[in-house]
């Protein structure tokens, strides 16, 4: 079955630690996403990228950085850097459906910061 | 800058009935689109159902309608003969205009979550 596999599910990380959240798809869909959910908020866009080798910052993207070198996988590194990490990550790519760009998304990987 | 109010944290519905979730955004652009999104306790996002704004009807998706009011900017989702398995948080989302391909940028409400009472 097609669909976006993101692992892992769950993760600690220790403060100061950077860590990558592997995000893997198999729709042959060009666009990928990566996406933040903090609790009582919706979601808000870290990077994108619509092809290999190129990627482009969300509206939060600082603290975070991605690499785009297959068109399969679109990791995401959360660095030292980000202040705030404990959070719900959420990976997606696009594809043309009922006359809109439709985001398929996966099901999330948990970061908590101990 | 866009914004989408999402005004009710919780609802509860019985089975069988239908439901509103209620969805209002706030854009100075002429080109837009809308989406609902479900996602489970699962945590993955499921889209429902879109509606660009220059769509004359509102859109339909099986049990899934949205309630397009574009002069009050109000994307309502209806669902009619509601099920335990819609328990889930509901999400309305806009585009904003320049999105393309590759790009699409969307502005998300804080949610609802609704519950399906047996």
């Amino acid at each position: 079955d097609g669909g976006i596999t993101q692992s892992p599910k769950y993760l600690f990380r220790k403060e100061g630690q950077n860590v990558t959240l592997s995000c893997e798809q198999n729709l042959n869909h060009d666009a990928m996403y990566w996406y933040r959910q903090d609790p009582g908020q919706g979601l808000r866009l870290i990077y994108y990228s619509q092809i290999v080798n190129d990627f482009q910052k969300g509206d939060i993207a600082e603290g975070y950085s991605v690499s785009r070198e297959k068109k399969e996988s679109f990791p995401l590194t959360v660095t030292s850097a980000q202040k705030n990490p404990t959070a719900f990550y959420l990976c997606a790519s696009s594809i043309w459906e009922s006359g809109a760009n439709v985001l398929t998304f996966g099901a999330g990987s948990r970061l908590t910061v101990l | 800058a866009q914004k989408i109010t999402q005004t009710q944290p919780g609802m509860f519905v019985q089975e069988k009935e239908a439901v509103t979730l209620d969805c209002t955004y706030d854009t100075s652009d002429q080109s837009y689109g809308l989406f609902w999104y479900k996602q489970p306790s699962s945590g993955e996002m499921i889209f429902l159902i879109y509606q660009g704004s220059y769509d004359e009807q509102n859109a339909t998706e099986g049990r899934y309608s949205l309630n397009f009011q574009k002069a009050r900017k109000s994307a309502n989702l209806v669902i009619s003969a509601s099920q335990l398995g819609d328990s889930a948080m509901y999400f309305c989302a806009m585009r904003e205009e320049g999105s393309n391909f590759g790009n699409e940028k969307l502005t998300f409400g804080t949610g609802t979550r609704l519950t399906i009472i047996p």
